[in-house]
Formats: structure tokens, sequence, C-alpha cells
């Protein structure tokens, strides 16, 4: 099975810092996305990137941003965090070569920005 | 942009009995699946059904593309099943951006 592996179940920061989510999943996926979910707003896409390097602004891109230098690994990144970015963050590969399959999807980390 | 309803928004069944949650969409997609976040809040794959049917122990699945419908059946329900369901679909013209429902929240009594 594939396996997305995010860093973090939870996680503090404080308003300001400098915040790394890592994504990592293991089948060669070639979609990597990032979403985050709130009460009432439903889950809202970030970023998402089509292959190493690339990067495409989803729903909600500001304050966010996103780097992709390996195939395997997809980072969001909170430039400056701040506590409407306390949420729960989520992150998703995808197979796009002939017979793919759907979405898989890591156990998510709660970010609480205080 | 395409719609996505789920009902019910809220299920409540006792334990062992049947149920059908509804996906409609509003447009034609080329990806379509079920999903079960569990109280973690991880996205569980359930099934990927952008037509036909499936089925996967007591959880079955039937996606009319002709008709932007999908509905995930839960047959003698175990309180193990209950959390929030969601459908989510990818558009044919889309290069994969997932859009999902806002979710129907089942709770299973023992």
């Amino acid at each position: 099975d594939v396996k997305v592996t995010q860093s973090s179940r939870y996680l503090v920061k404080r308003t300001g810092e400098k915040v790394f989510l890592e994504c990592v999943q293991d089948m060669d996926h070639e979609n990597m996305f990032w979403y985050r979910q709130d009460p009432g707003l439903g889950l809202r896409l970030i970023y998402f990137s089509y292959d190493v390097k690339m990067k495409e602004k989803g729903d909600i891109p500001e304050g966010y941003s996103v780097s992709r230098e390996k195939k395997e690994r997809f980072s969001l990144i909170l430039e400056s965090a701040s506590t409407n970015q306390t949420s729960m963050y989520l992150c998703a590969s995808r197979r796009t070569r002939q017979g793919a399959g759907g979405y898989t999807f890591g156990s998510g980390t709660r970010l609480t920005v205080v | 942009g395409i719609q996505v309803e789920q009902s019910p928004p809220d299920l409540i069944l006792q334990e062992g009995a049947n149920s059908t949650l509804r996906c409609n969409f509003s447009d034609s997609v080329n990806n379509l699946q079920w999903f079960h976040q569990n109280p973690w809040g991880q996205l569980i794959n359930l099934f990927y059904i952008p037509s036909g049917t499936k089925q996967n122990g007591r959880l079955s699945a039937t996606t009319v593309a002709t008709e932007r419908y999908s509905l995930l059946y839960i047959s003698s329900s175990q309180t193990t099943d209950s959390g929030v369901y969601f459908c989510a679909v990818a558009l044919s013209s889309n290069t994969g951006k997932l859009i999902f429902g806002q979710g129907t929240t089942l709770q299973v009594k023992p």
C-alpha cells in the first residue's frame, strides 16, 4: 500500500515563527497536495505539485509557500505563522500514469499557533 | 465550479442497522472517492469508484456517472463506523484537484 507520512501529528508554534510541515510518499507518485481542514469550511486546497520543482496555487495559498526538490517530498512552509493558520493540515499524493487510482492521504498535522 | 453535495448531513443509527449515504455532483468527473475520517483526523480511503460498483466487506459503493451521483452503503453498522464520511471528486478536465463534499457525520450507537 502507498504510504504518505507527515512528520508531525501535533505541532504548537508561536506567532511569527517560520513553520515547515513535511510530507513524504513512498510510491513514486507524481502529484502531491496540501489541504487544510477547518470546522464549517471543509477541506480546502492550499498548493499542489505535478512533479519535482513544479507547484501550483490552490484555493487559499496566501501566507503559505511550498517546496518540492525531490519527487517523494512535498513541504508546506508558513513564512510567518499567524493564529488564523491554526488548523488541521492534510497531505495527499496521487499517481497520474495510466491506470492511476485515487488519492492517498497522510495522517494529518494539527497545528496550533499561539 | 463543480458542486458536490452529500446527504444526509447527519445520521444516527443503532448498531446493526444499514444505511445509505449519497453524493451528487454537478459535472463530469474522472475520479470519485469515498473517505472515512477517523477520530484522529486521518482520511481513510474506502473506495476509488469513478463508475460502477465495488464491495469491501460490509461496505459497498455505486457510482452512476451518467446521472452524476454515487452511493455508499454500510450494512450491519458497528460503533467503529462512526465518524465523518466524505465524497470527493476530480473533474475530467482538471489536472487533479480533488473537491470535497461537506461530509456526512455518522454516529452508531451500541
